[in-house]
């Protein structure tokens, strides 16, 4: 099993929706992100959360948020998809000090129609 | 925040050395370098971190001088499979928010 999991993998949704993306992690981190990838681009910081009751806006929240249900779990939510939210989207956890970054998950594709 | 600049794109052929070098004139002094290798529609991998001289692992080797406003990270004798994008990292120690570039994509060819 993946460290890091992520799901669905794949989702189509239409515009105006609400949508929710999960994340789940084995690695008994603290630390959990939500990257977004736009096409040919770096991945930029949506939300992240240092532990259970931390919540951080990231340099692109505007139109997300999240919940940290679990040390293990860390869910982004879309409250009214649109068009422009159609990307990759990546969850990671890590642990401070460890030396070893970050494990992201394989990432769940949005297409918004 | 500190910003990393890197070539966009590398070529190369099997079994060669490659070398990236990544800019950081903004670093601090708690601040780490961490390198990822990233393949299409997948999630970046850890490939290697340091903070002063010279890190070797199994994959790479990251090599920073003493001034830290730079790194170059070293792929010995490259395959196919090296091709992905390689992206250069400052950790913000303060924060621990990794704010990924554009990255720099290596083509290996045969």
């Amino acid at each position: 099993d993946a460290d890091v999991t992520q799901t669905p993998r794949n989702r189509i949704t239409k515009t105006g929706k609400r949508i929710m993306l999960e994340c789940s992690q084995t690695k008994g981190h603290d630390r959990m992100y939500w990257y977004r990838q736009d096409p040919g681009l770096g991945l930029r910081l949506i939300y992240y959360s240092f532990d259970v009751k931390d919540i951080n806006k990231g340099e692109i929240s505007d139109g997300y948020s999240v919940s940290r249900q679990a040390q293990a779990k860390f869910s982004l939510s879309l409250e009214s998809a649109i068009p422009n939210q159609t990307a990759l989207y990546f969850c990671a956890t890590s642990e401070a000090g460890d030396g070893y970054g970050y494990t992201f998950g394989s990432g769940t594709r949005l297409t918004v129609v | 925040l500190a910003k990393t600049t890197q070539p966009i794109s590398m070529d190369s052929y099997e079994g060669q050395e490659v070398n990236i070098t990544c800019s950081h004139n903004n670093i601090a002094t708690n601040d780490y370098i961490t390198w990822y290798q990233q393949f299409p529609s997948q999630g970046p991998r850890f490939i290697i971190q340091g903070y002063k001289t010279k890190v070797t692992n199994e994959v790479a080797s990251l090599f920073i001088p003493a001034d830290r406003k730079s790194s170059t990270l070293s792929l010995p004798r490259v395959s196919l499979s090296d091709t992905a994008v390689y992206y250069c990292l400052v950790d913000e120690a303060a924060g621990n928010k990794l704010t990924f570039g554009g990255g720099t994509r290596v083509l290996v060819k045969p």
